[in-house]
């Protein structure tokens, strides 16, 4: 089963307008949940990342906003650029930064200048 | 420039045969794991190894095994390779506070 549900597959946003991605998860023991930017032909690197006791991290313009009552979070980028343009993982961990990553299928972004 | 460097960068091989494949961490990192990524799809978990002992292992089977070494390097060795071994096979490695930093990875084609 999938323990971590990410939407939406694909997403189109004109440069300068706000990219927001989606996270859902089951497993209440998670307790570290890292977004991940990935280029074509790189590894996936790591852009921000939250624990649940906080709702909501700011680093720049990538925003992560974690509801732990609904099991969810998301990643917002602010004045989405071309560069910006890569696939998103969220993913989640139960033994913090050191567990092993439960990753969501990623969001393609494509941000149009 | 990541410092977890994995070699080869690409990889074609025959259904049946053996493969491994190298990864070399940052001085310091004890921690390393691999992913595997099918195309379209996020990274799975294979195991992780710490101060070279297996320290978890995901759902893949026992001819995905593994070994680390005293100078942060690393290996995933896949015995009876399949059609569905063909994926993009990433190394994560960490210090013992740090978080993942993950290599460009190796692609692994079976035909």
């Amino acid at each position: 089963q999938q323990q971590v549900k990410q939407s939406p597959q694909s997403l189109i946003v004109q440069k300068g307008g706000i990219s927001i991605i989606n996270c859902a998860y089951e497993n209440t023991a998670f307790d570290y949940f890292p977004w991940y930017q990935q280029f074509p032909g790189k590894g996936p690197a790591l852009l921000i990342a939250i624990r649940p006791d906080v709702s909501e991290k700011k680093e720049g313009r990538f925003t992560i906003s974690f509801n732990k009552s609904a099991k969810q979070f998301s990643l917002h980028i602010m004045d989405s650029q071309p560069g910006d343009s890569a696939t998103y993982f969220c993913a989640a961990t139960e033994g913090g930064s050191q567990g092993n990553l439960i990753f969501g299928k990623g969001t393609k972004l494509s941000v149009k200048p | 420039e990541t410092g977890v460097t994995q070699s080869p960068t690409h990889l074609i091989k025959t259904r049946g045969q053996q493969v491994t494949l190298r990864c070399s961490s940052q001085s310091g990192h004890n921690t390393v794991s691999w992913y595997q990524q099918a195309l379209g799809q996020g990274p799975q978990f294979i195991f992780q190894y710490y101060r070279e002992e297996e320290n978890g292992r995901g759902n893949f089977p026992p001819r995905f095994s593994g070994l680390q070494f005293p100078n942060y390097s690393s290996e995933l060795n896949v015995n009876a390779l399949e059609l569905d071994d063909s994926a993009l096979y990433l190394c994560a490695s960490s210090t013992g506070q740090g978080r993942n930093t993950f290599g460009s990875g190796t692609r692994l084609t079976v035909v």
